[in-house]
C-alpha cells in the first residue's frame, strides 16, 4: 500500500505572495489532518479534512485554508506569506472512523521557506 | 484544551544506557499514542495504548499506559544511534501533540 505522499518536498516563496500545498493520503483513508511545524513551536495542527468536510480547526489564522476532494487528496493554501510561516508542513492520513483510535500516518513534509 | 506535558524536552546519553521519557496530561484518555520522528521526516506511529496499566513491548521500547489513562511513560533499553530522534504523544481521540522529546543517543 503506497504511503502518504506530498508535493512539492520543497518550496522557496517571498513574503506576500501566496502557495498551495498538496497530499495524497494513503488508499481508503478519507481523514486528512495538516500540521505546521517549528523549532519553537513544535508540531501546531492546522485543520482536519473528513469527507470533504472540514471536521476540526486549530488555532491559526484566515491566511491558512485547506480543502479535501472526492478522492480524498487535500490542498492546503496560505495567502499572504510571513516570514513566520516558515515551517515543515505535514499532512496526515487517517481512517478518521469515530470511536477508534486516530491513527495517523504522516508523509514527508513541505518545507516552506519564506524570504 | 488537553494539554500533553512531555518530559524530559531533551535527553542526550550514551549507546548502552537505559532511559525513560514521560508524557502527562490532566485529561484523561480513551487511549494514547507514541510517535518517532526522524529529521528530514514525518512522525512515524510506534504504538497504541488502549487500556489502564497495559504494557506494550516493541523490541528494545516499553510503552506504559498509566492506570489513570492520564500518563503514559517510554522506556529504552540498551539504547543505541538508531534510536536518535523526536519521541511524541498522542491522545488518540485528539489531533494535538505534546511538545516531544528530542532524544540523541551517542556513539
Amino acid at each position: 500500500k503506497a504511503g502518504v505522499t506530498q508535493t512539492p518536498r520543497y518550496l522557496i516563496k517571498t513574503r506576500g505572495q501566496q502557495v498551495t500545498l498538496s497530499c495524497s493520503p494513503i488508499s481508503g483513508h478519507r481523514s486528512v489532518s495538516w500540521y505546521q511545524q517549528t523549532p519553537g513551536q513544535g508540531l501546531q495542527f492546522l485543520f482536519e479534512y473528513f469527507s470533504e468536510t472540514q471536521r476540526n480547526k486549530g488555532n491559526f489564522p484566515g491566511r491558512f485554508s485547506g480543502r479535501q476532494f472526492s478522492n480524498s487528496r487535500s490542498e492546503m493554501n496560505v495567502s499572504t506569506l510571513e516570514l513566520g510561516d516558515s515551517a515543515l508542513y505535514l499532512c496526515a492520513s487517517s481512517a478518521g472512523l469515530a470511536g477508534f483510535p486516530y491513527e495517523q500516518y504522516f508523509g514527508p513534509g513541505t518545507r516552506l521557506t519564506v524570504t | 484544551t488537553q494539554l500533553l506535558e512531555q518530559s524530559p524536552q531533551f535527553l542526550s546519553i550514551q549507546e548502552g544506557e537505559n532511559l525513560t521519557v514521560y508524557c502527562n496530561s490532566s485529561s484523561v484518555f480513551s487511549s494514547l499514542q507514541w510517535y518517532r520522528q526522524e529529521p528530514g521526516e514525518g512522525p512515524v506511529l510506534l504504538v497504541t495504548v488502549v487500556t489502564g496499566g497495559e504494557v506494550k513491548k516493541l523490541k528494545r521500547l516499553t510503552f506504559q499506559f498509566g492506570d489513570a489513562r492520564k500518563d503514559s511513560s517510554l522506556h529504552i533499553t540498551a539504547a543505541q544511534p538508531g534510536d536518535t530522534g523526536l519521541y511524541l504523544c498522542k491522545g488518540a481521540q485528539k489531533l494535538v501533540f505534546g511538545q516531544g522529546t528530542r532524544l540523541t543517543i551517542n556513539p
